[in-house]
């Protein structure tokens, strides 16, 4: 049973380099999210969506880019790399569907990204 | 909008003894509740969850944590820590429009010997 998967697990990237977070879920759940991490915080939403095609921003959207193409994939990218996506990046999946049960989002391990 | 308060950033207990990490939430009509654990350097792992069935909730690992209205709480508690006990802990509600989380800030669970 693999959930989520994410990878790298970590990466430095220099100030301005580009970089792509991968997410798959083999669980067929419509609904993605990606959260980051800063230290000593909880987890922030960066964008989320409902299914293939569709996208939305979350509450710290700004310098990254999300697509999905499959129920399965929900990379995220990163264009222009700056010390302040030093983070730990979260990938989570969750089913469609009304009641709290269908809530329940399941995460990936997590990516430990540096910009330097 | 919803958000969630954890009221200490820091618990140290020792084994054997009971946990108590608290949370109170603020939302405008009766909010999804959830309870995760994070250990060093992993994901987050579900703890338990409010479904407004009982307001005294079950989780793994022993954990419980009881959905009090008029106080705006929802304390996680354990009747006696173990050293595998020692995580970070997060109070989350979630937004049922976009089902996408808000986390509260967490807080760092140590058990001593």
């Amino acid at each position: 049973n693999a959930g989520v998967t994410q990878t790298p697990k970590f990466r430095i990237l220099k100030i301005g380099q580009s970089m792509t977070l991968q997410c798959t879920q083999d669980m067929n759940h419509n609904y993605m999210y990606w959260y980051r991490q800063d230290p000593g915080m909880g987890l922030k939403l960066i964008y989320y969506s409902v299914g293939a095609g569709i996208t939305d921003k979350g509450e710290v959207p700004n310098g990254y880019n999300v697509s999905r193409s499959t129920t399965e994939d929900f990379p995220l990218r990163l264009e222009l790399a700056a010390p302040s996506q030093t983070s730990v990046y979260f990938c989570a999946s969750s089913r469609q569907g009304a009641g709290v049960a269908k809530n329940i989002q399941y995460f990936g391990a997590g990516t430990r990204l540096s910009v330097l | 909008a919803q958000s969630v308060t954890q009221l200490d950033s820091h618990v140290s207990v020792s084994e054997g003894t009971p946990v108590l990490l608290r949370c109170n939430y603020s939302s405008s009509y009766s909010p999804s509740l959830f309870w995760y654990v994070q250990h060093p350097n992993k994901g987050l792992q579900l703890l338990l969850k409010y479904t407004s069935a009982a307001t005294l909730v079950k989780g793994i690992n022993g954990f419980e944590a009881e959905f009090k209205k008029s106080e705006t709480s929802f304390h996680l508690t354990k009747p006696s820590a173990h050293m595998s006990d020692a995580a970070e802990y997060f109070c989350v509600v979630i937004d049922t429009g976009r089902r996408a989380l808000t986390f509260g800030s967490g807080t760092r669970l140590q058990v001593q010997p």
